[in-house]
């Protein structure tokens, strides 16, 4: 199976910060991964597919970048409401792997 | 928008199967799409188990081995999970979730089964 690692699971920021989550792919995944982010009490939300397209509707200060084995995703300005566990995952081949998320915190 | 649903017992005792229903709205289950089950552990891990494809072909998480099933009912637009012989470490929130091949679009809003005695 292809491990999905966020090294941080806790991050705290301040409202109008910027953040950004990495996550390392155990082997080469081309682009072919996807950000969530669970607010709680909710299931997940699409964010970020193909490692840097945004899903209809989700805000620009939300992006994704890298490609092979090495991925981030940055909030340019957080927000409050950002408050949230995020988790990457890879879709290049079954069994599908997750991230185990990386929880935003917001002072 | 594509809608889905989850339905199931809540409580399954140990060694016992576990079947949840996925209604699906606002999309015929045949039209495309690939239809998943995925489950959150106590402790928010994430897990893949299988899905059943638009043409009814399936792909199931190894991990899983011959423990589970995934069918559908074309006619109620709905998809099902089963999986045997339980245990408390198959405690979880499953989600039904909609993959267009590339990224898990549409989720569920989950439902919490616990196995229990």
């Amino acid at each position: 199976d292809i491990v999905m690692t966020q090294s941080h699971k806790f991050m705290s920021t301040s409202v109008g910060d910027r953040v950004t989550i990495t996550c390392k792919a155990s082997q080469d995944v081309n682009i072919v991964v996807a950000w969530y982010e669970q607010k709680p009490g909710q299931s997940p939300k699409l964010l970020i597919y193909s490692a840097s397209y945004r899903y209809t509707g989700v805000p620009d200060r939300f992006t994704g970048s890298g490609s092979g084995t090495d991925f981030t995703f940055t909030i340019s300005s957080v927000q409050a409401e950002d408050l949230a566990v995020y988790y990457c995952q890879q879709h290049y081949s079954t069994p599908y792997t997750f991230g185990g998320g990386t929880k935003l915190e917001i002072k | 928008d594509v809608q889905l649903q989850e339905s199931g017992p809540g409580l399954v005792k140990p060694s016992q199967s576990l079947s949840l229903t996925c209604s699906v709205t606002d999309y015929s289950i045949t039209s495309g799409y690939y239809w998943n089950w995925i489950r959150q552990f106590p402790g928010n891990k994430l897990e893949w188990m299988g899905y059943i494809s638009y043409d009814g072909n399936n792909n199931y998480n190894p991990s899983l081995k011959n423990r589970i099933s995934i069918t559908r009912d074309t006619s109620k637009n709905q998809f099902f999970l089963k999986l045997n012989s339980v245990t408390t470490e198959d405690t979880a929130t499953y989600y039904c979730v909609g993959d267009s091949v590339i990224r898990f679009d549409y989720w569920g809003q989950g439902t919490t089964l616990t196995v229990s005695s």
